[in-house]
This record gives C-alpha cells, sequence and structure tokens, in this order.
C-alpha cells in the first residue's frame, strides 16, 4: 500500500456522462497530481495542486476540472465524456511543491461505452 | 518541453538475466524516478535519483545528471519483474514520463 487512495478502481460509464474521481493523498503529503495513461498519449501530466491551490497545469481538457479540499483530498471530475477518455487515471503525492519524490495511488480505471 | 527517451522498448529475457535500461533526457531536470508498472496497472516507485547511484535488492540505478541519461540495472531477474519500466524527470512541478520499456522474464 502505497499510501495513495484513489477511487473507485474500475468505473464504466456511457458517453456524455459525468464522473468524479476521488484521491487522497498519503500522510503529510501538501501536493497532489493527476495523470492520465492512455494507449496512444502514455502517461501525461494533467494538473497539480498544493495545499488547496492549483500550482501547474499540464494536457487538460476543458471538460476536466479539478479541485483540493481544505482535508488535502482531491476530486477529479469529468464531463461529457467521450470514447477516447478511456483511460487510467492516476493521483499521486508529495511532501511539497517542489519535487522530492512522487508516491502514486493505483489508479481509477475508467472506461467509456 | 523536456524530451524523455527510454530504450530498449521491449526486452525478453530467460530468468537469471540481466539488464540494463536507459533513460536519456533534453534537459537539467530537479529529480528523476524509475518506476515499474505490473500487470495490475499499478505504478510502484522504484528510485528517486537525480544523480548518483543506488542499490535495493536485485535493482539498481545511475543518474549521470551532467550528461542528461540514467541507467536501471536488473540483475538476476525473476518472472515477477515482468511489466513495463518507466523512467520520469521533473522540472517545476510536472513529472515528464518516457514511453517505457516492456519487459518480458520468462521461466
Amino acid at each position: 500500500d502505497s499510501g495513495v487512495t484513489q477511487t473507485p478502481k474500475h468505473l464504466i460509464t456511457a458517453t456524455g456522462q459525468r464522473v468524479t474521481l476521488r484521491c487522497s493523498p498519503r500522510s503529510g503529503d501538501l501536493s497532489v497530481y493527476w495523470y492520465q495513461q492512455s494507449l496512444d498519449q502514455g502517461l501525461q501530466f494533467l494538473i497539480q495542486y498544493y495545499n488547496g491551490e492549483e500550482r501547474a497545469k499540464g494536457n487538460i481538457l476543458e471538460r476536466f476540472s479539478a479541485q483540493q479540499f481544505p482535508d488535502l483530498h482531491s476530486e477529479l471530475n469529468l464531463s461529457s465524456l467521450e470514447l477516447g477518455d478511456s483511460a487510467l487515471y492516476f493521483c499521486a503525492s508529495s511532501v511539497g511543491a517542489e519535487i522530492y519524490g512522487y508516491t502514486f495511488g493505483s489508479g481509477t480505471r475508467l472506461t467509456v461505452v | 518541453g523536456i524530451q524523455v527517451e527510454q530504450s530498449p522498448p521491449d526486452l525478453i529475457l530467460q530468468e537469471g538475466a540481466n539488464s540494463t535500461l536507459r533513460c536519456n533526457f533534453s534537459d537539467s531536470v530537479n529529480n528523476l524516478q524509475w518506476f515499474h508498472q505490473n500487470p495490475w496497472g499499478q505504478l510502484i516507485n522504484l528510485f528517486y535519483i537525480p544523480s548518483g547511484t543506488k542499490q535495493n535488492g536485485r535493482l539498481s540505478a545511475t543518474t549521470v545528471a551532467t550528461e542528461r541519461y540514467s541507467l536501471l540495472y536488473i540483475s538476476s531477474s525473476q518472472t515477477t519483474d515482468s511489466g513495463v519500466y518507466f523512467c520520469a524527470v521533473a522540472v517545476y512541478g510536472k513529472l515528464t514520463f518516457g514511453q517505457g520499456t516492456i519487459l518480458t522474464v520468462h521461466p
């Protein structure tokens, strides 16, 4: 167990729907990062939050949004889902905004049908 | 942005063999990590190694930051070593992954 908890582990939903993925970081870690892994794009950085504030943004679609709550857990919201959004979504956490090493959760496998 | 290239893309070994995986990166980085993604999709952190050499059991890693490359050594490979090995580098909060090396170890 890495200490980073992601729920749900699997999600199957229809095109056009909206889903929320949840991440609880490792105890003491203030930074949360979201990554998407798809067959054609590999592992891509989506967004980073540090202590509740957005810190860095990557290749995140406008249909996707995220937030980090006061208890430091984070949610990634995916809306108007398309078949191409099917992927493995990872959350990672680290102890500070500057990188000392990431710890990844076990991921949420999203299938859009 | 920074480019990360891994080689070889695929590697097939017999159990007990040794191997070396390479990661080249195009610019200075704050951090470099090696991960193993197992067949269930989990990303396991192997090494945090921005420079120098580290060892953990049968695995070791070396990063030469000035020459912008890192090597992951796997000795006496086992079938449980199968999976995808990723190198990832961090610059200002963004971790960029290579495309990975797919390792298959046959009994």
